[in-house]
């Protein structure tokens, strides 16, 4: 079946550093999610993404869609210590409802 | 601002019942899904529902589970006889029309003993 593999699995970074994760696929993808989840808490909608190459900001987050349509990429920009968190991306193939997850990107700030 | 609710936030139950867990998705919103999170594991989808009946369902969506919307505001996922590796987070979602962007509930932590 699809699956999304997101890398780094983990990262350790210090506040105020740039973070960079990215997520790919070997099928192709019409929308691309970027979430944000704290411990025992839903996924909190970041970021969508609607075409190849598209390239969206949301205040210190900036995302694109790939230009395969395979893989996504998401940087934080100065990270501070509320941005620690598992980074999923999560993508929506042609033909379909469902959205499929990426295996997380765990991101710890060190202050 | 409108969000997804999820009741109950942690439901306790014993292995061979029947739970019941409820959501009240984005008033407006038109699909409407459940996914579950096992501890420490990514988010998978279970089933997709939309103009009253599902959509697409994964192959963990099995005959113990069912969906239901009720009314008009409520969505809810049936386990009929819960096992212990039924026991994980169990996340609500909806999406608007056009089915782009999916907004979650806080989930209801499900555990089996």
């Amino acid at each position: 079946g699809q699956q999304l593999n997101q890398s780094p699995q983990s990262m350790f970074i210090q506040e105020g550093e740039d973070v960079s994760m990215n997520c790919t696929s070997s099928s192709i993808f019409n929308t691309w999610l970027w979430y944000k989840q704290d411990p025992g808490e839903g996924p909190v909608l970041l970021i969508a993404l609607y075409k190849a190459g598209e390239l969206t900001s949301n205040g210190r987050l900036t995302a694109q869609f790939g230009i395969t349509r395979k893989d996504s990429f998401l940087n934080i920009s100065a990270s501070i210590p509320s941005d620690v968190g598992i980074y999923f991306c999560a993508g929506q193939g042609s033909g379909t409802y469902k959205y499929i997850f990426g295996t997380g990107t765990r991101l710890k700030v060190l202050a | 601002e409108p969000e997804v609710t999820q009741t109950p936030s942690h439901q306790v139950t014993q292995m061979g019942q029947e739970v019941i867990l409820r959501c009240v998705p984005i008033s407006n919103h038109l699909y409407f899904y459940w996914y579950r999170q096992i501890l420490g594991q990514k988010v998978e989808f279970l089933v997709s529902f939309y103009n009253n009946e599902i959509s697409e369902k994964s192959e963990i969506f099995d005959d113990q589970f069912s969906v239901e919307r009720p009314d008009g505001s409520n969505f809810t996922l049936k386990i009929r006889s819960t096992k212990l590796e039924d026991s994980a987070m169990y996340f609500c979602a909806s999406s608007g029309q056009g089915n782009t962007e999916a907004f979650f509930g806080q989930g209801t932590r499900l555990t089996v003993v």
